[in-house]
């Protein structure tokens, strides 16, 4: 089955503990990006990735980092969390860079910060 | 920048109302549109597409036009499940620039849909 695997679902953890939320996809898709969600907001970008070692900042990338070493995964790591990155984490996959193809969603990361 | 705007929700309906949620976008060029859905507890599934204008996207009773001289692109149903009850997002990615095909979001709105 295709699909966009987050993990972990929820969590709840302290100001300025390392975290890294991993996503995979089974799609060979060669676009990832990370959203997040707020009440009121939509979806905000955070980070893409066009292909393997490939990734640039979006619209919200403050306090976040990516990585992309294989094709199927894109790991977002907060280094230092704070409270306001509180919010519901989404990874995306696209196949090939056409504006007109639909993103695919992972189910979602419920990140508590306190 | 490129923004999408949606009427502000929640809409509350009974089953087999008609419904509608405008959406309105501001683009360069000739972006595609999309309507996503997120049900409770899960993440957002495509519910339809368009890529030019005229276009119409449909699916599972779901209709929506592309109106490029009104920038919109309103999401229609004739008659609304209780199953309908969800968040939904009107989207768009442009056709060029530097955003490698970003989708923008709208604030989404949410359905509730009563027997």
């Amino acid at each position: 089955e295709a699909q966009v695997t987050q993990n972990p679902r929820y969590l709840i953890t302290v100001t300025g503990k390392k975290l890294t939320v991993t996503c995979s996809q089974n799609m060979n898709h060669e676009y990832m990006s990370w959203y997040r969600q707020d009440p009121g907001l939509g979806l905000r970008q955070i980070y893409y990735s066009m292909n393997v070692e490939v990734t640039d900042k979006g619209d919200v990338p403050e306090g976040y980092k990516v990585s992309r070493k294989e094709k199927r995964n894109f790991p977002l790591i907060l280094e230092s969390p704070s409270p306001n990155q509180t919010s519901l984490y989404f990874c995306a996959s696209r196949d090939g860079t056409a504006h007109n193809q639909p993103q695919h969603f992972g189910d979602g990361t419920r990140l508590s910060i306190l | 920048g490129d923004s999408v705007t949606q009427m502000e929700g929640p809409v509350t309906l009974s089953e087999e109302a008609c419904l509608t949620i405008n959406c309105t976008y501001t683009a360069t060029g000739y972006p595609s549109l999309f309507w996503y859905v997120q049900y409770p507890g899960e993440g957002l599934q495509l519910l339809l597409k368009a890529t030019k204008a005229d276009d119409k996207g449909s699916n599972k009773g779901f209709e929506a036009t592309y109106r490029k001289e009104t920038t919109s692109f309103h999401l229609e149903k004739g008659s609304v499940q209780v199953s309908d009850s969800a968040v939904y997002f009107c989207a768009l990615t442009a056709a060029g620039g530097t955003s490698y095909g970003k989708l923008t979001f709208g604030q989404g709105t949410i359905l509730t849909v009563h027997p």
